[in-house]
């Protein structure tokens, strides 16, 4: 079981509709992630927070919105998405940059899929 | 952003040890070399890292050679869990924006036969 917390597991959505992922983690880690990853390829990072405010934006395309209401949460809202955009997305969390190399502890992901 | 160098794919018998090996001859001074796997239908795990030094952890063992180009995971006795893909990701120093980031590589595609 992991301490990242994602939901739902598995969306299916029109390219039309609007949705949101939703990333909880209670270790108290003040660095939170998204990552997109496409069938057999490797993890590719959109977006990262510290304390709260974004601190990485991978030029992701701005169908996605990130949200971070709180230390404890992580949102991806979704909007007019495109086939393409169908792929596992995943959250991570980590001490903050100044606690050092603290590894990122990932959630298991919600498996997106666009009609 | 460095790069690293792993073989797609390596096979093993369970009880024995495993090496997987990295290339990374554009490391900078100050990259940390960490390791990270990925079981079926899991987000990513971390498994170890180091910077000059050899590692042990529960997990694994990190060994990196002298001039930093390479480094070698070695899990001692594996199992049929550790089947995976092993990711060897370098990191930025800390307290830079390089060490936020994970650049994951193609990894290795490692298969253990029972």
């Amino acid at each position: 079981d992991t301490e990242v917390t994602q939901t739902p597991k598995h969306l299916v959505m029109g390219m039309t509709n609007k949705k949101s992922l939703k990333c909880e983690q209670h270790m108290g880690h003040r660095a939170m992630y998204w990552y997109k990853q496409k069938a057999k390829k490797p993890p590719e990072l959109m977006f990262v927070y510290s304390y709260e405010k974004l601190s990485i934006n991978e030029s992701v395309p701005s169908r996605f919105s990130p949200e971070c209401p709180n230390s404890s949460l992580l949102n991806l809202h979704l909007h007019a998405l495109q086939p393409e955009d169908s792929a596992l997305y995943l959250c991570a969390s980590s001490q903050d940059k100044g606690a050092g190399l603290q590894p990122q502890h990932f959630g298991d992901g919600t498996r997106l899929s666009i009609l | 952003d460095a790069k690293t160098t792993q073989p797609n794919s390596m096979e093993s018998n369970e009880e024995e040890p495993v090496h997987l090996p990295c290339n990374h001859s554009t490391i900078s001074g100050t990259d940390y070399i960490h390791w990270y796997r990925q079981l079926p239908s899991q987000g990513p795990e971390y498994v170890i890292h180091g910077l000059t030094s050899n590692v042990n952890n529960r997990m694994a063992s990190l060994a990196i050679a002298e001039d930093r180009k390479s480094s070698t995971l070695i899990l001692h006795r594996a199992t049929l869990r550790d089947a995976a893909v092993y990711y060897c990701i370098l990191r930025g120093a800390p307290n830079t924006q390089g060490a936020q980031k994970l650049v994951f590589g193609q990894g290795t595609r490692l298969t253990i036969n029972p």
